[in-house]
């Protein structure tokens, strides 16, 4: 079975640039998450999706943080203008509507400079 | 109400000796724990869980031990090998909401 793809693994960007994550998550999970996930900090979640339609994104900077679920499949995560301290990795997640268990993507680790 | 607290930051084991890592939450709304243990440059993997109507579970040489009352849950690894070295996150889940929540991580390091 095919684990949860993201795209690129690795991003680096000048401050009040644009920058785009992609997630591809497992076959058949409607649920899918994107977590920030500071150096030396736990994950934390950014957005939630069940199928096309947000769940929640109570802690979603939506100043600047867009984030679109096409289809009820893949998902894009958009920063812009980007910070200094959105420098992170930003992982994908999904599951099956109420499964306990979420499955992480490898996750993009953005810089910015 | 949305926190879980986790100690300690980091820790040292020496091979074949138990780590043992604990976690706190203070919403009784919570109803599933799992553990993820995640390797640099890897995503977190879920490792085990355990719901609050059991008080341990056990797979392997990982153990989770759950005290309801006092709302708090710890990871046992027994006979630590060097292979365990990574960062382990405790992690709550709200079934209505289905949102999981993190603590913030331990390093664990086994010395061979």
């Amino acid at each position: 079975e095919a684990g949860v793809a993201q795209s690129p693994r690795y991003k680096i960007i000048e401050k009040r640039q644009s920058v785009a994550f992609w997630c591809n998550p497992i076959s058949g999970h409607a649920t899918l998450y994107w977590y920030q996930q500071i150096l030396g900090q736990g994950p934390k979640l950014l957005i939630q999706f069940q199928n096309n339609g947000v769940v929640d994104d109570s802690q979603l900077p939506k100043d600047r943080f867009s984030a679109e679920r096409l289809k009820g499949v893949d998902s894009t995560l958009k920063i812009q203008p980007a910070k200094l301290e959105d420098s992170a990795v930003y992982l994908c997640a999904s599951s099956f509507p109420a499964s306990l268990g979420a499955f992480f993507g490898q996750g993009t680790r953005l810089t910015v400079v | 109400q949305q926190q879980v607290k986790q100690s300690p930051q980091s820790l040292i084991v020496q091979k074949g000796g138990i780590s043992i890592i604990n976690c706190a939450y203070e919403n009784t709304a919570f109803d599933y724990f799992p553990w993820y243990q995640q390797f640099p440059g890897k995503g977190p993997a879920l490792l085990i869980a355990i719901r609050p109507d059991v008080s341990e579970k056990k797979e392997g040489r990982f153990t989770i031990s759950f005290n309801k009352s006092a709302k708090q849950f710890s990871l046992h690894i027994m006979d630590s090998q060097p292979g365990d070295s990574a960062t382990y996150f405790c992690a709550a889940r709200n079934s209505g909401a289905q949102k999981l929540v993190f603590g913030q991580g331990t390093r664990l390091t086994i010395n061979p």
